[in-house]
């Protein structure tokens, strides 16, 4: 099973809006709403910031919001600040053989 | 509040055996899957299985499948994660994460620990 795919960098200005993409296949993102995001910053274990493909976990920032089309997901960073650099990885069900499928992680830098 | 509360770093020799664990606190053991995950330098974030610690019964990822064994304590509230015939690129750091024993939370890792980081070097 591969790697969902998302891109290696997005970056924005603060107080902008970005958005990441996480693009799979019918076997998962295409299958499931089951596709959750998570904020990595370096040393620090990661954190939840989107389950069930576009809910936030009591306590995130609800500049933080998810979607999810076709075999698609999306996280939309809005009103973008310094502490939002970070690298986010999605990751998708993949149904009871493969069950779990991370993306390739994206590098968010804030200009 | 939730705390997991992981084993320390690790310097291993290829071929040799790892065990880490993971002690959960604040909430139900019973009542989540714990997962682990593990990423290497420079790499992005990789899913190596999950156990139910209520019935012991493990999930594995097709990668680890026959290297990785994952067990539980539960009077005393512990995971163990076991992966054996280490090799080089088995370095990485390793998290356990938590996530609710629902069908909606399959992939929802709501509490991670704070990693395990692994060497494997001769």
């Amino acid at each position: 099973q591969s790697a969902l795919t998302q891109p290696a960098s997005v970056s924005g200005s603060p107080g902008q809006s970005i958005t990441i993409s996480c693009t799979g296949t019918i076997n998962d993102i295409g299958s499931y709403d089951l596709v959750s995001w998570y904020q990595l910053h370096p040393g620090k274990a990661p954190k939840l910031i989107i389950f069930e493909a576009s809910k936030g976990p009591s306590g995130v920032s609800h500049r933080f919001s998810g979607s999810k089309s076709g075999n698609t997901a999306s996280l939309t960073i809005s009103g973008l600040q310094a502490e939002d650099e970070a690298d986010y990885y999605c990751c998708s069900y993949a149904g009871s053989s493969t069950f779990s499928v991370f993306g390739s992680g994206t590098k968010v830098t804030v200009l | 509040q939730v705390h997991l509360v992981q084993s320390g770093a690790e310097v291993m020799k290829p071929g040799a055996s790892l065990k880490v664990s993971c002690k959960a606190s604040g909430y139900t053991f019973s009542d989540y899957y714990m997962h682990w995950v593990r990423q290497a330098p420079g790499q992005g974030l990789e899913w190596m299985g999950r156990i139910n610690p209520n019935s012991g019964g493990t999930n594995y990822g097709q990668k680890f499948q026959g290297r990785v064994t994952m067990t539980r304590d539960t009077s005393i509230s512990t995971v163990y994660m076991e992966l054996r015939s280490l090799r080089s690129d088995d370095t990485a750091v390793y998290y356990c994460a938590r996530a609710p024993n629902t069908i909606f939370g399959l992939v929802t890792f709501d509490y991670w620990g704070q990693g395990t980081l692994v060497t494997v070097s001769s």
